[in-house]
């Protein structure tokens, strides 16, 4: 199994914000950044948040991110049907010595 | 602008080995450290192996210690990745990805993918 848990599948409708979580421990994001990914089906994963809650340029404001002890979360507020995707976090595991990512969670845009 | 592509995957059979290449593009790969990320079909990602910038210092998921090596040639601005002793469970799609530049002071790990290169491990 994945070194973080995140729930499998999300969904919502056009407009509402949905939060998706990531849960770790002490020795990856209790100690070490998180990032997330959006991977559109068919295509390459894509650099979504960087440094906990940094958006790189290009990256709309209704995308966030968030993190508290050993969890993480992204948010996604104003929900468009692009945003259909799969997300991933990863973090640095200190144990591991190497990165841990989340199992993935499918959102869907009813 | 910046451009990872990779090439060399393919159907092997288990046991034998393959060699994938990344060819990089766009910025000043020798500053950069540099990771493999695989993905099952269907499945989510994993990390496969990082390079430090210069060569070294190489680290790898369990999963494929021993059997997989990652090197680089700055000269020709490459990554590589060398599997040995393939199994059926290596059959995913092969990522390269790029680190943050050596120094940086805001991580912005993972910030670049290549298209990415299949192999399947088949009999």
């Amino acid at each position: 199994q994945s070194v973080l848990t995140q729930p499998p599948s999300a969904s919502g409708t056009p407009g509402q914000r949905v939060t998706i979580s990531c849960s770790g421990s002490s020795s990856n994001i209790g100690n070490n950044i998180v990032s997330w990914f959006q991977q559109i089906t068919g295509t390459a994963p894509k650099l979504l948040i960087y440094s906990d809650n940094q958006r790189p340029s290009g990256v709309p404001d209704r995308f966030s991110g968030s993190k508290s002890g050993t969890s993480a979360s992204l948010a996604i507020s104003g929900l468009q049907s692009e945003d259909e995707a799969d997300y991933y976090c990863a973090a640095w595991d200190d144990s591991l010595d190497g990165w841990g990512f989340g199992g993935g969670t499918k959102l869907t845009v009813l | 602008q910046v451009q990872l592509v990779e090439s060399g995957g393919g159907v092997v059979q288990p046991g034998r080995s393959l060699r994938l290449s990344c060819a990089a593009s766009g910025f000043i790969f020798s500053s950069y450290g540099m990771n493999w990320v695989r993905q099952a079909p269907g499945k989510g990602l994993e990390w496969v192996a990082v390079i430090w910038n210069d060569g070294s210092k190489k680290l790898y998921a369990d999963s494929v210690k021993g059997r997989f090596t990652i090197s680089r040639d700055n000269s020709k601005n490459t990554l590589y990745l060398q599997m040995d002793g393939l199994r059926a469970e290596d059959t995913a799609l092969y990522y390269c990805a790029r680190d943050p530049p050596v120094g940086a002071v805001v991580r912005k790990d993972f910030d670049h993918w290549g298209q990415g290169t299949l192999v399947t491990v088949s009999s």
